[in-house]
């Protein structure tokens, strides 16, 4: 059975900060590897998508790498801003088309 | 272009009742997936629908039920309600639910059960 975790399970940062959220799963046969952000009392906000033959993927301050061989997932983020504060959620997807989830990592940056 | 619409946002209801949560992917989406989100289990999947068929299951009881119209809308029913069955339920919608297309996430219904 996949199995995600994500370290660590809360992070604060001073603004301007650069940082790296982690990711590991337990199984290689993934599909895909997504990172998403979610606001308080809202849904899921895609942010990055990794294909299974791919290495990373770039999308303004957001850099998403992933080594299947060894399960391990990153995103790091530059240059923090308050506005990055929610909580962060990895996701792998498996063949049968649905999405396994870690636990989250809730950044808050301060001002 | 219009995102992934759930209604109703929330929900109370009691033991033993049921219910019915909607979900309106993004036009021209035709795969629709749903999660449960609790504090306690995290997001777990429930099922996805593609061109009206249930494609895939995740490992909940048979009360928690699900169908797709030809418009790719979605409706989740959940059946004899009970106290664990309080959580957000999340709907995904993406073209066909390919790897290489992202999951597009509703803000969710928030069921309460008293």
């Amino acid at each position: 059975k996949q199995e995600v975790t994500q370290i660590p399970a809360a992070l604060s940062v001073p603004e301007g900060e650069n940082l790296v959220l982690n990711c590991s799963f337990t199984d290689s046969a993934i599909y895909n590897l997504q990172w998403f952000r979610q606001d308080p009392g809202k849904g899921l906000t895609s942010l990055l998508l990794i294909q299974s033959s791919q290495r990373e993927q770039t999308s303004g301050r957001l850099n998403a790498s992933l080594d299947k061989s060894s399960g391990r997932s990153t995103l790091y983020i530059a240059a923090s801003q308050p506005g990055d504060s929610a909580t962060y959620l990895c996701a792998v997807l498996l063949a049968a088309r649905q999405l396994t989830f870690g636990s989250g990592t809730q950044l808050t940056v301060l001002p | 272009k219009a995102g992934v619409t759930q209604t109703p946002r929330y929900l109370i209801k009691t033991r033993g009742q049921q219910v019915t949560l909607s979900c309106s992917p993004i036009s021209g989406h035709r795969s629709v997936s749903w999660y449960q989100q609790t504090p306690g289990q995290g997001l777990q999947f429930l099922f996805e629908y593609f061109s009206e068929t249930q494609r895939n299951k995740g490992n909940f009881p048979g009360r928690f039920s699900g169908r797709q119209f030809s418009n790719s809308r979605s409706e989740m029913n959940v059946s004899t309600l009970e106290l664990g069955d309080s959580a957000l339920y999340l709907c995904a919608s993406s073209p066909t639910g390919s790897s290489n297309q992202p999951q597009h996430f509703g803000d969710g219904t928030r069921l309460s059960i008293l």
